[in-house]
């Protein structure tokens, strides 16, 4: 089956922890996504990447990081320098210059 | 600065009625719009779209209708039903492939 997949489904950060949330694509898109949803709140843009090698910050990409090495594969590390970082994260892709982006079922985050 | 907005954020409908969510967006440079629909603790899962040479798209119950001179586009819902109960998200992309979502409109039917 074709799809999207985030893991871990649940994720727990000591404060001062560096954390690297998977996401995986086998649907040969060249564009990946991250965002960030918090209570109450929509989809924040927070990295995407157009193709392998090359990503572009998003409207709130202090405090993360992202790697595209492979074309499957995104994954974002919530640094220790993002002061909030408990919330939920979702991952998304699409082809190039595609119409619709499918989603992960994304990451719930929480700072111990 | 929001470049999608979505003003309502609930709203509540009978069963059976018209569901009608709203979304305006300021970039006159965004060539595709999409309506997704997500679940609590899900990711958002596509519903349907429209490209900005157009003007109406419709797909079963749901329709969407764009107005590029008043920069809004809306989501019909005919006939609503409980299961639609969610939240909607109005997105846009632009030529380079990047996705800008609304906050969201919690849309609750009542049986």
């Amino acid at each position: 089956d074709g799809g999207i997949t985030q893991s871990p489904k649940y994720l727990f950060r000591k404060e001062g922890q560096n954390v690297t949330l998977s996401c995986e694509q086998n649907l040969n898109h060249d564009a990946m996504y991250w965002y960030r949803q918090d209570p109450g709140q929509g989809l924040r843009l927070i990295y995407y990447s157009q193709i392998v090698n090359d990503f572009q910050k998003g409207d709130i990409a202090e405090g993360y990081s992202v790697s595209r090495e492979k074309k499957e594969s995104f994954p974002l590390t919530v640094t220790s320098a993002q002061k909030n970082p408990t919330a939920f994260y979702l991952c998304a892709s699409s082809i190039a210059g595609g119409t619709e982006a499918f989603f992960g079922q994304g990451t719930r985050l929480t700072v111990v | 600065d929001q470049q999608v907005k979505q003003n309502s954020p609930s709203l509540s409908v009978q069963e059976g009625r018209i569901s009608i969510l709203n979304c305006d967006y300021t970039n006159s440079m965004f060539d595709y719009f999409l309506w997704y629909k997500k679940y609590p603790a899900e990711g958002p899962t596509f519903l349907i779209s429209i490209s900005s040479i157009k003007d109406k798209n419709e797909d079963g119950r749901f329709t969407v209708f764009l107005n590029k001179s008043a920069k809004h586009l809306s989501l019909h819902i005919v006939p609503s039903q409980p299961g639609d109960s969610a939240v909607y998200f109005c997105a846009a992309s632009t030529p380079r492939y990047k996705y800008i979502f609304g906050t969201g409109t919690r849309l609750k039917v009542l049986a």
